[in-house]
């Protein structure tokens, strides 16, 4: 099975920040790579596909990069709705694995 | 507009078996990919189970083979998940979510997850 590994788990940043989470995995996914946003209550939002294809209507603040092993996800200048917690999940064969989760918090 | 509606949910003893619907709707259902996740109580996103839209191809992950199945019925536009020897780690918010997969002239997508439900709570106690 690919292991994602996903790094912080949890960083506190202000609002106009930017800020880099990272999923590392364990062998090359080439580019089946997704970004998810999730909120307490709320139900997860796909942010990001393909590594770093937008999903219509997530602002362009939002960006993704990397293929085969290394991945970021990046939020310029955060924004108040921005905090929340974010995974990564591979999809490049079954079992399909999340990350275990950044959670970003207001400073 | 895509609408996923899981029901089924509810307080289950150790041992017990539920089944699990989602209702979809604003799509062609039999088209799709379609994806059952869970969140346990503090816990993160686990990938649970996935059946492709035309061949009903069906994948677990291991801590639900044998246990879980997942189906579905293209003409009733539902897609199950039947939970049997249910185990107090299986305790989760169940979120049913759409696949999907379009190319352009940029090449192939599949987009894993890209709808979701709001998902129904299983709590397995005694």
């Amino acid at each position: 099975d690919i292991q994602m590994t996903q790094s912080p788990s949890a960083m506190s940043a202000s609002i106009g920040d930017r800020v880099t989470i990272t999923c590392r995995a364990s062998q090359g996914i080439s580019n089946y790579l997704a970004w998810f946003q999730h909120k307490p209550g709320k139900v997860p939002k796909s942010l990001i596909f393909a590594s770093s294809s937008l999903q219509s209507g997530v602002p362009s603040r939002f960006s993704g990069s990397g293929s085969g092993t290394e991945f970021t996800l990046t939020i310029n200048s955060l924004q108040a709705e921005d905090f929340a917690t974010y995974y990564c999940l591979q999809h490049k064969s079954f079992p399909r694995t999340f990350g275990q989760g950044t959670k970003l918090e207001i400073k | 507009e895509v609408q996923l509606v899981e029901s089924g949910g509810g307080l289950v003893q150790p041992g017990g078996s539920l089944r699990l619907s989602c209702a979809a709707s604003g799509f062609i259902f039999s088209n799709y990919d379609m994806t059952w996740v869970r969140q346990a109580p503090g816990k993160g996103l686990e990938w649970v189970s996935t059946i492709s839209g035309s061949d009903t191809r069906t994948f677990y992950v291991d801590s639900v083979k044998g246990r879980f199945t997942i189906s579905r019925d293209n003409s009733k536009n539902t897609l199950y998940l039947q939970m049997n020897s249910l185990r107090a780690e299986d305790t989760a918010v169940y979120y049913c979510s759409k696949d999907t997969s379009y190319s352009d002239t940029s090449g192939y997508y599949y987009v894993p997850s890209d709808h979701w439900g709001l998902g129904t709570l299983v709590t397995v106690s005694s």
